[in-house]
């Protein structure tokens, strides 16, 4: 069965400055990896998938996340942080086979400081 | 495109009381979802249908949740009766098909308070 661990609950930075949010997996073959976001009252958006290919993934918002199969993270990314992008964002896992469904971690809520 | 659709946004009501949300995915998605998030947790499967049949309940606590999907397109999520502990954003999901190639697209999903 596949798992997710996201070990940041909360992170804070100052506009402009870059961003990484952690996120470890389990799963025992090659996953399915998501990134969402949430922002407050709304649904889940997907900022980013990984299913195979270039470990290295763009997304939306100038968002991105590298596969490393050797420590078992995806990681996301943005080199400078805007004030909207404050929200929680969830990594997800995705089963390859049988149901496909995903997994996710527990978030991390990332707050901007102006 | 039209996006997954939820209603209603919010519910309150009383504990022991029934409560029924519903979703009408995007058109032409075969596979649909419903997650229940936790304020603090991320969303967890409630229920995976595909059509109008069910692919995984594993985690839906049958004793008082029940969910259907009627001809393959509309689904309604039911608790009865409910607990303190329901108190959740119920999420609907859609995917075109149920495989790798396909994301989920959620919808502004439900909130739901059980006083």
């Amino acid at each position: 069965a596949q798992s997710v661990t996201q070990p940041d609950i909360h992170i804070t930075v100052s506009e402009g400055a870059s961003l990484e949010l952690r996120c470890n997996y389990s799963y025992g073959a090659t996953p399915y990896l998501f990134w969402y976001v949430q922002s407050p009252g709304q649904g889940l958006q997907l900022l980013l998938k990984y299913f195979s290919g270039d470990t290295l993934v763009q997304g939306i918002k100038g968002f991105e996340a590298e596969f490393k199969r050797s420590q078992s993270s995806f990681n996301l990314r943005k080199p400078s942080v805007h004030w909207s992008d404050a929200a929680e964002y969830f990594c997800a896992v995705g089963a390859a086979s049988g149901t496909y469904k995903y997994i996710f971690g527990t978030g991390t809520r990332l707050k901007v400081l102006a | 495109e039209a996006g997954v659709a939820q209603s209603p946004r919010y519910k309150i009501i009383e504990k022991r009381q029934s409560v029924a949300f519903w979703c009408n995915p995007i058109s032409g998605h075969a596979t649909l979802y419903w997650y229940q998030q936790i304020l603090g947790q991320g969303p967890k499967l409630l229920i995976q249908f595909q059509n109008n049949g069910v692919v995984d309940d594993s985690q839906l606590p049958k004793d008082r949740f029940s969910a259907e999907r009627l001809k393959g397109v509309d689904s309604t999520l039911k608790i009865q009766p409910a607990k303190l502990e329901d108190s959740a954003v119920y999420l609907c999901a859609s995917s075109l098909e149920r495989g790798r190639n396909y994301g989920y697209t959620f919808g502004s999903g439900t909130r739901l308070t059980v006083v």
